[in-house]
């Protein structure tokens, strides 16, 4: 059984401060990794895509893949309110048409 | 628009009905998913259709559900004899060609059986 597991949350951060998300998963052939936002109510919109080891940065968000350890985090820098919301990870094996499979997400929430 | 259109935003059925969920694709985009998200809990994969070709059905959770891409464009979901267990938000995405392609949500349909 292919898994991705995440914290469910919440995670509580003040505005302005580093919000930290992890995900693991099983499937050692994954190849593609991605995390989606998903507002209450709202389909998930993508917000970063990983593919290789290390850091990828996107304005405030930074995506870190370790395929070594199966692990892959995103980080939030000077969170804002609007980014509480519910983050899913989603990997799958990079092949055409193969489906992406979630974590059950984490929710985040930033006071102000 | 530019994005995937999912049709109707909310649904209602009595238990028994037969519904039907439609999903306009990204234009250009030749790979479908549908997708079952229930309250709390991350999507999860129904089916993929690659054009008209549904290449993996392996996700449906019954024969009672049922889905077609007739003309590799559109696609419908069918539910047959609705449960009570079918109520979720059904979701569909679509991508380019090429493995590993970032895959874009339609804001979905939700489904509640009474």
């Amino acid at each position: 059984q292919k898994e991705v597991e995440q914290n469910s949350g919440p995670l509580s951060v003040p505005e302005g401060a580093i919000a930290s998300l992890n995900c693991t998963y099983s499937d050692r052939g994954s190849q593609s990794f991605f995390w989606y936002r998903q507002y209450s109510g709202k389909s998930p919109e993508l917000i970063m895509s990983i593919y290789s080891n290390g850091d990828k940065e996107d304005g405030r968000f930074t995506a870190q893949l370790n395929k070594a350890s199966q692990y892959v985090s995103l980080l939030i820098r000077d969170s804002q309110p609007s980014d509480s919301a519910t983050y899913l990870c989603a990997v799958n094996i990079g092949q055409a048409g193969t489906a992406l499979i979630f974590g059950k997400g984490t929710t985040l929430s930033v006071s102000s | 628009g530019a994005g995937v259109s999912q049709s109707p935003r909310y649904k209602v059925a009595k238990r028994g009905q037969d519904v039907a969920l439609r999903c306009d694709p990204i234009s250009g985009h030749v790979s479908l998913f549908w997708y079952q998200q229930a309250l709390g809990q991350g999507p999860e994969f129904l089916t993929y259709f690659q054009n008209e070709a549904q290449l993996d059905k392996s996700g449906l959770p019954s024969d009672r559900f049922f889905a077609e891409r007739p003309e590799g464009s559109v696609s419908t979901l069918k539910i047959q004899r609705t449960q009570q267990e079918d109520s979720a938000v059904y979701l569909c995405a679509s991508t380019s060609a090429g493995g590993g392609q970032p895959q874009h949500f339609g804001d979905g349909t939700r489904l509640s059986i009474l």
